[in-house]
């Protein structure tokens, strides 16, 4: 398995435009989380689905991040407007069943307002 | 909510010393704890975990104790390599339980650096 695919690697964005970024999860996976990374703040859960069902949103930070799993195998992370303070390292990850398995993460995003 | 703290944040070693990162958590309902290790420019990955109902778990220079009733546990890396140098992460979920779902709260981070 080539594991979890994210794309693009790096983003670099004016401020007040929208990104998107992109995961595709491990085949057979049934979670998948998008975590953003931050010096100031660390590892930060932003929401969580369960066979593409959002379960856990309460760690987007503001109306302008949205994200969506259409089907199984593809999730999304829109920021709309993007601020220079939403540069960080996104991740995605996806883990089969209950945490007990482990996550296993994407190489991340790396996301640059200007 | 789970909140999990972790130290030290850096950790300087010799080559070939033990490097020890210690971790605790507050929700008594937490049952599985992982270890991450993030390289520069990679996602964590997955280095060893540890269930409530084991107190150590070894693999090769790499083990993890877990006290339950002082809510703590350890990371423990013997004869360091260089390679080792990286971002330690713990981590601490309720595995099967209602109400936590699959989700793992994650410590700060401890930048281990082994020196030559």
């Amino acid at each position: 398995d080539a594991g979890v695919i994210q794309s693009p690697r790096h983003e670099v964005t004016e401020m007040g435009q929208e990104v998107t970024l992109r995961c595709k999860p491990i085949s057979g996976h049934d979670y998948l989380f998008w975590y953003r990374q931050t010096m100031m703040r660390g590892l930060e859960l932003l929401i969580y689905f369960n066979n593409n069902v959002p379960i856990d949103d309460s760690g987007m930070p503001e109306d302008r991040f949205s994200a969506k799993m259409p089907n199984a195998s593809f999730s999304t992370l829109k920021i709309q407007p993007s601020e220079p303070r939403d540069s960080a390292v996104y991740f995605c990850a996806s883990s089969f069943n209950r945490g007990g398995y482990g996550y296993t993460f994407g190489s991340g995003t790396r996301l640059t307002v200007v | 909510g789970e909140n999990v703290e972790q130290h030290p944040s850096t950790l300087s070693v010799q080559e070939g010393d033990s490097a020890v990162i210690k971790c605790t958590y507050s929700d008594s309902a937490s049952n599985y704890f992982p270890w991450y290790k993030q390289e520069l420019g990679k996602g964590p990955q997955l280095i060893i975990d540890i269930r409530s109902n084991v107190g150590e778990k070894k693999d090769q220079r790499i083990a993890v104790t877990l006290n339950k009733t002082a809510k703590h546990f350890s990371l423990h890396i013997t004869e360091t390599q260089p390679e080792d140098s990286a971002v330690y992460f713990c981590a601490a979920s309720r595995e099967g339980l209602t109400g936590g779902g699959n989700k793992l709260t994650f410590g700060t981070g401890t930048q281990l650096k082994v020196e030559l």
